[in-house]
């Protein structure tokens, strides 16, 4: 089957730094993404990971272990803007076509 | 310009009526797809398509139909509306089949 885990809510504090955990199990796996959805908005692309290891974008970074299905969001100097859900979605092969499968998202909460 | 274009925004409407939401990108992508999001912000996908033909199609009833009369539009017509239909349903679209994926802004689907 395929599940994918994230906590549902998180605070923290503006200036600081946050991690959002994500585990997953697919038959499938093909790589792994992270949206930001603001409320009332449309999810927008943050990251994409299909090997091992860190990749890293401005304050954003998107880590990745395939051995493990684990995957988590780091945060760095955190700004009131970061509020929002975080979405973790993993590219599953299924047949000859991909989809990709989202987990209900981590609202993030920071505060001043 | 809108990448990503969904009509109507909001659409309240009464149980048993027929409606529609239209969806272009003007990305040259060659896949769209359909997803609904609930009111637990689970993001669930309905429909794919890639080049005008339908590649996924979830477990979603009958009364859903989508409709891609170019590769630049992707439809979704709903018969017998139910009081369940009741989410946010983005549009999005992708270069190839399962890559990166740009949402529309949503269409709020209210049924009364």
């Amino acid at each position: 089957g395929q599940n994918i885990d994230q906590p549902t809510e998180m605070t923290a504090t503006e200036g600081a730094i946050v991690q959002i955990n994500c585990t997953y199990q697919t038959s499938g796996f093909n790589g792994l993404f992270w949206y930001q959805q603001h409320a009332g908005e449309a999810p927008t692309f943050l990251s994409y990971n299909v090997l091992d290891g860190l990749e890293e974008k401005g304050r954003f970074s998107s880590f990745l272990s395939r051995s493990k299905g684990y995957s988590y969001l780091l945060l760095k100097e955190l700004q009131m803007k970061d509020s929002a859900s975080y979405l973790c979605a993993v590219r599953d092969r299924a047949d000859s076509s991909y989809k990709l499968i989202f987990g209900s998202g981590t609202r993030l909460l920071v505060r001043p | 310009d809108t990448a990503v274009s969904q009509t109507p925004k909001y659409l309240v409407t009464q149980m048993g009526n027929d409606k529609s939401i239209k969806c272009e990108q003007n990305l040259g992508h060659d896949t769209m797809y359909w997803y609904k999001q609930d009111s637990k912000k689970f993001l669930k996908i309905m429909f794919s398509y890639n080049n005008k033909e339908l590649i996924i199609n979830e477990t979603v009833p009958n009364r859903f139909s989508p409709k891609s009369p170019d590769k630049a539009h992707l439809n979704l017509h709903i018969n017998s509306l139910e009081l369940g239909d009741s989410a946010v349903y983005f549009c999005a679209s992708s270069q190839q089949h399962g890559t990166e994926a740009f949402f529309g802004q949503g269409t709020r689907l209210t049924v009364v």
